[in-house]
């Protein structure tokens, strides 16, 4: 079983919708991610929080905006999203310090744009 | 980014078989490298790390070839459940290759 949640499991939204996905681990872990994949496509990297401070942005568009409010909690606020944007959205932790720094996975979000 | 590299397949095979992928990554300083394993529609899980020393687990072994920098992961007497879509993570820890699909037939 996973040790990282994600809520919800299945979301739809219009393109005017704004909504949350949010992730939640105790695991103590002090990096966290967000991916998005699409269909027969690996996990692409989005965005990835070192210790509550966002390190990387894989250029994403705007519309995406990440918040990391502690080191247990990470949310992904959608706002204006294009019906190319539906995928599964998957997030993360790890622990940084560790030498092999494995990553755990939540179940992911499936989102549907309308 | 091309960090890695994998045939996507997909590899079909009998179950009983023994099957083998390859990764490739173009960092030469890469140091551990992982494989996950990834079932349709539910997210990847860790499957082995490798390291240069190589690892195996039952069934399962990782060995890293730095002078052909590739990893490889080799399953031996494949099962029905064997059938997923392996993915392996190199130095930039955060990037996956593209996958190698395996499909186990009875």
């Amino acid at each position: 079983d996973t040790e990282v949640t994600q809520t919800p499991k299945h979301l739809v939204m219009g393109m005017t919708n704004k909504k949350s996905l949010k992730c939640e681990q105790h695991m103590g872990h002090r990096a966290m991610y967000w991916y998005k994949q699409k269909a027969k496509k690996p996990p692409e990297l989005m965005f990835v929080y070192s210790y509550e401070k966002l390190s990387i942005n894989e250029s994403v568009p705007s519309r995406f905006s990440p918040e990391c409010p502690n080191s247990s909690l990470l949310n992904l606020h959608l706002h204006a999203l294009q019906p190319e944007d539906s995928a599964l959205y998957l997030c993360a932790s790890s622990a940084p310090e560790a030498t092999n720094e494995k990553l755990f996975f939540g179940s992911g979000t499936q989102l549907s744009v309308l | 980014r091309k960090e890695v590299e994998q045939d996507p397949g997909p590899f079909n095979v009998p179950e009983g078989a023994t099957v083998a992928f390859n990764c490739t990554y173009s960092n030469s300083a890469s140091q551990s490298f992982f494989w996950y394993r990834q079932d349709c529609r539910k997210e990847p899980k860790l499957l082995m790390s490798v390291y240069s020393s190589g690892n195996e687990d039952g069934r399962f072994t990782a060995q890293l070839n730095r002078a052909s920098q590739y990893i490889s992961l080799l399953i031996r007497d494949s099962k029905l459940s064997d059938s997923a879509t392996y993915l392996c993570v190199g130095y930039n820890k955060f990037y996956f290759g593209s996958g190698t699909k395996l499909n186990v037939k009875p």
